[in-house]
């Protein structure tokens, strides 16, 4: 089934630690974001690439970083994880050469640092 | 500063139909979306309006107005499965979406 995979669905962390969360799209789609969700805030757009082998900063990059290797793939890391990263993360790809560029999500991975 | 608004939270009655509403200030505009976000679950996309006037898919239907800074969803014959979040998103002259809140649809029966 064509879409977007986010690995792990969920997970506990303790503060200071180093997490990694995996994203891939099998839908050939060249730009790709990481959002973070907050109860009563909009999506807040953290890093993202407009093809592979480029990264931009998003709103809130800040202890965040990603990589672009190739099309499919799109890891998000926190060096050394924050209660404040506490939060549900969203992977997300586009067509951005299509009119809309509409945004297609993962799952979401659900992190808490403590 | 740019910014989305969109009411918290709304209660409908199965059937019935609900506008949600989204006013927006943003820093150029070149797209207004819709999303649909169920408890636990990703955000999928509904609508995108560019031009001013009403665009309908089904039971959807979204409104812009470009000079009012302003858009609606409107939902009609309400299910229970459409209670969800509606996330209203603006695409900003640098061509990044700013994100409203989100309005919180609960149906009763």
């Amino acid at each position: 089934i064509a879409g977007i995979t986010q690995a792990p669905t969920s997970q506990i962390l303790a503060a200071g630690r180093r997490m990694t969360l995996r994203c891939t799209q099998d839908m050939r789609h060249n730009a790709m974001y990481w959002y973070r969700q907050d109860l009563g805030l909009g999506l807040r757009l953290i890093h993202y690439s407009n093809t592979a082998g480029t990264t931009g900063k998003g709103e809130v990059p800040d202890g965040y970083s990603v990589s672009r290797a190739n099309t499919d793939d799109f890891p998000l890391t926190l060096a050394s994880a924050v209660p404040s990263q506490t939060s549900v993360y969203f992977c997300a790809s586009s067509d951005s050469q299509s009119g809309a560029n509409v945004l297609t999500f993962g799952a979401g991975s659900r992190l808490t640092v403590l | 500063g740019q910014n989305i608004d969109q009411p918290t939270e709304m209660t409908a009655t199965e059937g019935a139909i609900v506008q949600i509403n989204c006013t927006y200030q943003t820093s150029g505009f070149n797209g207004l979306f819709w999303y649909q976000q169920h408890a636990g679950e990703a955000p999928t996309f509904l609508s995108y309006n560019v031009l001013d006037g009403l665009e309908e898919k089904g039971r959807f239907s979204s409104f812009l107005s470009r000079s009012k800074g302003y858009s609606y969803l409107l939902l009609k014959e309400l299910q229970m499965k459409d209670s969800a979040s509606y996330l209203c998103a603006v695409r900003d002259s640098n061509y990044q979406l700013i994100w409203g809140a989100g309005t919180k649809l609960i149906i009763k029966p």
